[in-house]
């Protein structure tokens, strides 16, 4: 079964306005991470942004912010003022202590072109 | 945080032969990891890098294939063996652990990767 989903291959936002990134997850494990990660052309992985399973609030960092809602068990990635250099692969992620011994287990990932 | 490095950044191999990839840390991670990442695809766990002892491979991958050295904090390498076309694909080093433990709160950090095309 698929731990990681990400049901957009692909999506396209106008620069400057916001986009929504869909990530659900499925774990039975109490204590997990969840991150986003950016990977553009030149195929690097960039680190974004991190939501921990007993985080009472939803993490920002700068124009990221994550709509966690733990009940649902969905993660998704929150760009707002989108930029031309947004436009790159984006990976939703987790992390399970117990099940999985501190794996990064990565979902299909969503193409994201920004449009001037 | 932690920067990673490895070597050869990219490589042409012919069917059949093996390529060692090399991935540095600068600083001392409690875990390694090394994933693939297939054209188009997203990234795949291979095995997690034990210091000390023998890798923890994923189900599909086996230590014939792929040997999996890690004999310090800050160093690993990945072997590819007797390399195909399909073994084509990026090669991704990754560390996470700088506090010294492991935890759900680590931030895994990747290498550049290596891009390996097998003819």
């Amino acid at each position: 079964a698929q731990k990681i989903t990400q049901t957009q291959p692909g999506m396209f936002v106008q620069e400057k306005e916001a986009v929504t990134l869909d990530c659900t997850y499925d774990t039975s494990d109490p204590s997990y991470g969840l991150f986003w990660y950016k990977q553009p052309s030149s195929g690097e992985m960039i680190f974004l942004i991190y939501q921990g399973s007993y985080d009472q609030q939803n993490a920002t960092e700068g124009r990221y912010s994550l709509n966690f809602q733990k009940a649902r068990k969905s993660a998704n990635l929150v760009i707002s003022a989108s930029q031309l250099g947004d436009s790159a692969m984006y990976f939703c992620a987790m992390r399970e202590i117990y099940n999985q011994g501190g794996k990064l287990i990565f979902g299909q990932g969503t193409e994201l072109s920004v449009k001037p | 945080s932690a920067v990673i490095s490895q070597k050869p950044s990219r490589d042409i191999c012919q069917r059949g032969t093996s390529l060692t990839i090399q991935c540095q840390v600068d600083s001392q991670v409690t875990m390694m990891f090394w994933y693939r990442q297939q054209p188009g695809q997203s990234l795949t766990l291979i095995a997690t890098a034990n210091q000390g002892s023998e890798a923890t491979y994923e189900s599909g991958f086996v230590i014939d294939k792929f040997p999996i050295s890690r004999p310090n904090l800050t160093f690993s390498t990945l072997t590819v063996s007797n390399m195909s076309p399909e073994d084509s694909s990026i090669y991704l080093c990754s560390a996470a652990g700088t506090s010294g433990r492991g935890a759900t709160t680590d931030t895994q950090y990747f290498g550049p990767g290596t891009r390996l095309t097998v003819l």
